[in-house]
Protein backbone atom coordinates (compact mmCIF):
# COMPACT_ATOMS: atom_id res chain seq x y z
CA UNK A 1 0.00 0.00 0.00
CA UNK A 2 0.96 3.49 -0.80
CA UNK A 3 1.42 6.26 2.20
CA UNK A 4 2.91 9.27 2.82
CA UNK A 5 4.39 10.88 6.02
CA UNK A 6 4.77 14.74 6.92
CA UNK A 7 6.02 14.14 10.06
CA UNK A 8 5.95 18.17 11.50
CA UNK A 9 2.60 19.81 11.55
CA UNK A 10 4.11 22.63 12.00
CA UNK A 11 7.34 24.93 10.52
CA UNK A 12 8.84 28.77 11.37
CA UNK A 13 11.17 30.08 9.82
CA UNK A 14 12.33 34.03 9.50
CA UNK A 15 12.26 35.38 6.52
CA UNK A 16 15.21 35.13 4.24
CA UNK A 17 16.13 32.24 5.61
CA UNK A 18 16.34 28.69 4.33
CA UNK A 19 13.23 26.08 4.91
CA UNK A 20 12.82 22.60 4.34
CA UNK A 21 9.50 20.85 4.62
CA UNK A 22 9.62 17.26 5.42
CA UNK A 23 7.73 13.96 3.63
CA UNK A 24 8.94 10.51 3.65
CA UNK A 25 6.97 8.00 1.76
CA UNK A 26 6.27 4.17 1.44
CA UNK A 27 5.32 2.64 -2.18
CA UNK A 28 5.25 -0.84 -3.92
CA UNK A 29 6.92 0.27 -6.93
CA UNK A 30 8.90 3.38 -8.37
CA UNK A 31 7.64 6.34 -6.57
CA UNK A 32 6.02 9.50 -8.18
CA UNK A 33 5.94 12.29 -5.71
CA UNK A 34 4.26 15.37 -5.50
CA UNK A 35 4.33 18.62 -3.91
CA UNK A 36 1.00 21.08 -3.15
CA UNK A 37 0.38 23.99 -1.35
CA UNK A 38 -3.27 25.47 -0.12
CA UNK A 39 -3.92 28.67 1.10
CA UNK A 40 -6.55 29.24 2.98
CA UNK A 41 -9.94 28.60 1.67
CA UNK A 42 -8.44 27.63 -1.57
CA UNK A 43 -8.07 24.21 -3.33
CA UNK A 44 -4.54 23.03 -4.03
CA UNK A 45 -2.09 24.24 -6.25
CA UNK A 46 0.77 21.76 -7.90
CA UNK A 47 4.45 22.75 -7.01
CA UNK A 48 6.01 20.25 -8.54
CA UNK A 49 6.67 16.29 -9.33
CA UNK A 50 9.53 14.00 -9.54
CA UNK A 51 8.92 10.80 -11.61
CA UNK A 52 12.30 10.12 -12.73
CA UNK A 53 15.89 11.30 -13.75
CA UNK A 54 17.47 14.28 -11.20
CA UNK A 55 17.19 13.90 -7.81
CA UNK A 56 16.75 17.47 -7.41
CA UNK A 57 13.49 18.98 -9.52
CA UNK A 58 12.66 22.39 -9.07
CA UNK A 59 8.89 23.97 -9.59
CA UNK A 60 7.34 26.90 -8.76
CA UNK A 61 7.89 29.81 -7.21
CA UNK A 62 11.61 29.14 -5.93
CA UNK A 63 10.62 25.99 -4.56
CA UNK A 64 12.80 22.71 -5.12
CA UNK A 65 12.51 19.03 -4.08
CA UNK A 66 15.37 16.44 -3.57
CA UNK A 67 14.41 12.92 -3.98
CA UNK A 68 16.26 10.26 -1.80
CA UNK A 69 15.43 6.81 -2.78
CA UNK A 70 17.44 4.94 0.45
CA UNK A 71 15.82 7.05 2.68
CA UNK A 72 12.52 7.52 1.17
CA UNK A 73 12.16 11.68 1.30
CA UNK A 74 11.39 13.89 -1.19
CA UNK A 75 11.85 17.06 1.23
CA UNK A 76 10.70 20.40 -0.07
CA UNK A 77 13.31 23.35 0.08
CA UNK A 78 13.16 26.74 -0.57
CA UNK A 79 17.17 28.94 -0.16
CA UNK A 80 15.66 32.08 0.96
CA UNK A 81 11.67 32.12 2.35
CA UNK A 82 9.25 34.50 2.02
CA UNK A 83 6.37 35.59 4.40
CA UNK A 84 4.04 34.80 1.27
CA UNK A 85 5.62 31.68 1.26
CA UNK A 86 3.08 30.95 4.46
CA UNK A 87 0.30 28.27 3.73
CA UNK A 88 -0.40 24.69 3.61
CA UNK A 89 1.77 21.89 2.30
CA UNK A 90 1.21 18.25 1.11
CA UNK A 91 3.30 15.70 -0.26
CA UNK A 92 1.52 13.17 -2.01
CA UNK A 93 2.51 10.07 -3.78
CA UNK A 94 0.81 8.46 -6.72
CA UNK A 95 -0.13 4.94 -6.85
CA UNK A 96 0.89 3.29 -9.90
CA UNK A 97 -0.35 -0.04 -9.32
CA UNK A 98 -2.67 -2.21 -11.91
CA UNK A 99 -6.57 -1.80 -11.61
CA UNK A 100 -8.75 0.86 -10.93
CA UNK A 101 -6.41 2.85 -8.11
CA UNK A 102 -4.40 3.12 -10.82
CA UNK A 103 -3.83 7.55 -11.02
CA UNK A 104 -4.83 8.09 -7.54
CA UNK A 105 -3.09 10.09 -4.99
CA UNK A 106 -2.49 9.27 -1.53
CA UNK A 107 -1.93 12.59 0.34
CA UNK A 108 0.19 13.57 3.76
CA UNK A 109 -1.53 15.31 6.56
CA UNK A 110 -0.30 18.66 5.63
CA UNK A 111 2.20 20.89 7.52
CA UNK A 112 1.76 24.52 8.38
CA UNK A 113 4.62 26.84 7.34
CA UNK A 114 5.02 30.19 8.83
CA UNK A 115 7.72 32.46 7.70
CA UNK A 116 7.95 35.16 9.83
CA UNK A 117 9.23 38.89 9.11
CA UNK B 1 -7.35 26.55 -9.80
CA UNK B 2 -7.34 26.29 -13.69
CA UNK B 3 -10.25 24.89 -15.64
CA UNK B 4 -12.14 23.64 -12.41
CA UNK B 5 -14.98 24.95 -11.24
CA UNK B 6 -16.87 23.84 -7.86
CA UNK B 7 -19.94 25.36 -6.77
CA UNK B 8 -21.44 26.43 -4.39
CA UNK B 9 -18.62 28.37 -2.65
CA UNK B 10 -20.20 27.82 0.89
CA UNK B 11 -23.05 25.83 1.69
CA UNK B 12 -25.63 25.19 4.37
CA UNK B 13 -27.52 22.39 5.38
CA UNK B 14 -29.90 21.57 7.91
CA UNK B 15 -29.46 17.95 9.73
CA UNK B 16 -31.61 15.48 7.49
CA UNK B 17 -31.17 17.08 4.21
CA UNK B 18 -29.20 15.95 1.13
CA UNK B 19 -27.02 18.13 -0.55
CA UNK B 20 -25.17 18.36 -3.75
CA UNK B 21 -21.93 19.57 -4.68
CA UNK B 22 -21.26 20.78 -8.56
CA UNK B 23 -17.99 20.15 -10.00
CA UNK B 24 -17.42 20.69 -13.34
CA UNK B 25 -14.30 20.91 -15.62
CA UNK B 26 -13.15 22.15 -19.30
CA UNK B 27 -9.70 20.69 -19.29
CA UNK B 28 -11.05 16.90 -21.37
CA UNK B 29 -9.86 15.00 -18.66
CA UNK B 30 -10.97 11.61 -17.70
CA UNK B 31 -10.37 11.12 -14.80
CA UNK B 32 -12.14 13.16 -11.54
CA UNK B 33 -11.91 12.75 -7.80
CA UNK B 34 -13.67 14.25 -4.57
CA UNK B 35 -11.97 14.84 -1.46
CA UNK B 36 -12.56 15.68 2.09
CA UNK B 37 -10.57 18.60 4.01
CA UNK B 38 -10.78 18.43 7.66
CA UNK B 39 -8.15 20.17 10.06
CA UNK B 40 -5.54 18.28 10.83
CA UNK B 41 -6.47 15.20 8.67
CA UNK B 42 -4.99 16.27 5.49
CA UNK B 43 -7.00 14.92 1.94
CA UNK B 44 -9.01 12.26 2.31
CA UNK B 45 -10.94 10.13 -0.93
CA UNK B 46 -14.28 9.46 -1.07
CA UNK B 47 -14.68 8.75 -4.61
CA UNK B 48 -13.37 9.05 -7.99
CA UNK B 49 -13.89 8.24 -11.60
CA UNK B 50 -11.55 7.38 -14.43
CA UNK B 51 -14.04 7.42 -16.97
CA UNK B 52 -17.62 7.97 -18.12
CA UNK B 53 -20.39 5.98 -16.21
CA UNK B 54 -18.53 4.28 -13.99
CA UNK B 55 -16.77 5.47 -10.43
CA UNK B 56 -15.26 3.29 -7.94
CA UNK B 57 -15.14 4.15 -3.77
CA UNK B 58 -12.34 5.88 -1.89
CA UNK B 59 -11.41 5.59 1.61
CA UNK B 60 -14.48 6.92 3.00
CA UNK B 61 -17.48 6.93 0.61
CA UNK B 62 -19.86 6.17 3.18
CA UNK B 63 -22.74 8.83 3.31
CA UNK B 64 -21.79 10.19 0.44
CA UNK B 65 -22.92 8.79 -3.82
CA UNK B 66 -21.66 10.50 -6.94
CA UNK B 67 -22.52 10.25 -10.81
CA UNK B 68 -20.32 10.26 -13.96
CA UNK B 69 -22.93 10.94 -16.83
CA UNK B 70 -20.73 13.46 -18.64
CA UNK B 71 -16.68 13.55 -18.95
CA UNK B 72 -17.02 17.47 -17.67
CA UNK B 73 -18.84 16.62 -14.76
CA UNK B 74 -18.93 14.75 -11.35
CA UNK B 75 -21.26 15.83 -8.71
CA UNK B 76 -21.08 14.66 -5.37
CA UNK B 77 -23.96 14.51 -3.14
CA UNK B 78 -23.69 14.46 0.89
CA UNK B 79 -26.66 12.34 2.31
CA UNK B 80 -28.48 12.48 5.02
CA UNK B 81 -26.47 9.34 6.35
CA UNK B 82 -23.08 10.61 6.59
CA UNK B 83 -23.11 11.54 10.20
CA UNK B 84 -20.73 14.46 10.22
CA UNK B 85 -20.72 16.35 6.78
CA UNK B 86 -19.16 19.91 7.73
CA UNK B 87 -15.90 19.76 5.76
CA UNK B 88 -14.22 21.42 3.28
CA UNK B 89 -15.23 19.51 -0.27
CA UNK B 90 -12.08 19.46 -3.19
CA UNK B 91 -12.77 17.81 -6.84
CA UNK B 92 -9.65 17.09 -9.00
CA UNK B 93 -9.26 16.08 -12.27
CA UNK B 94 -6.43 14.30 -14.16
CA UNK B 95 -5.60 13.82 -17.87
CA UNK B 96 -5.90 10.17 -18.15
CA UNK B 97 -6.01 7.90 -15.10
CA UNK B 98 -5.68 4.86 -17.25
CA UNK B 99 -3.06 4.31 -19.66
CA UNK B 100 -0.81 7.39 -21.83
CA UNK B 101 1.58 9.75 -21.48
CA UNK B 102 -0.21 11.53 -18.63
CA UNK B 103 -0.72 8.64 -16.57
CA UNK B 104 2.25 10.50 -14.59
CA UNK B 105 0.86 13.52 -14.07
CA UNK B 106 -0.79 15.62 -11.46
CA UNK B 107 -3.96 16.77 -10.17
CA UNK B 108 -5.45 20.09 -10.78
CA UNK B 109 -8.16 21.30 -8.43
CA UNK B 110 -11.41 23.24 -8.03
CA UNK B 111 -11.52 25.82 -5.57
CA UNK B 112 -13.21 24.04 -2.84
CA UNK B 113 -16.62 24.05 -1.46
CA UNK B 114 -17.08 24.41 2.63
CA UNK B 115 -20.26 22.74 3.63
CA UNK B 116 -21.35 23.41 6.86
CA UNK B 117 -24.39 21.96 8.55
CA UNK B 118 -26.72 23.60 10.87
Amino acid sequence: AQSVAQPEDQVNVAEGNPLTVKCTYSVSGNPYLFWYVQYPNRGLQFLLKYITGDNLVKGSYGFEAEFNKSQTSFHLKKPSALVSDSALYFCAVRDMGRGSTLGRLYFGRGTQLTVWP
Amino acid sequence: DGGITQSPKYLFRKEGQNVTLSCEQNLNHDAMYWYRQDPGQGLRLIYYSQIVNDFQKGDIAEGYSVSREKKESFPLTVTSAQKNPTAFYLCASTPSGLAGPHRMGEQFFGPGTRLTVL
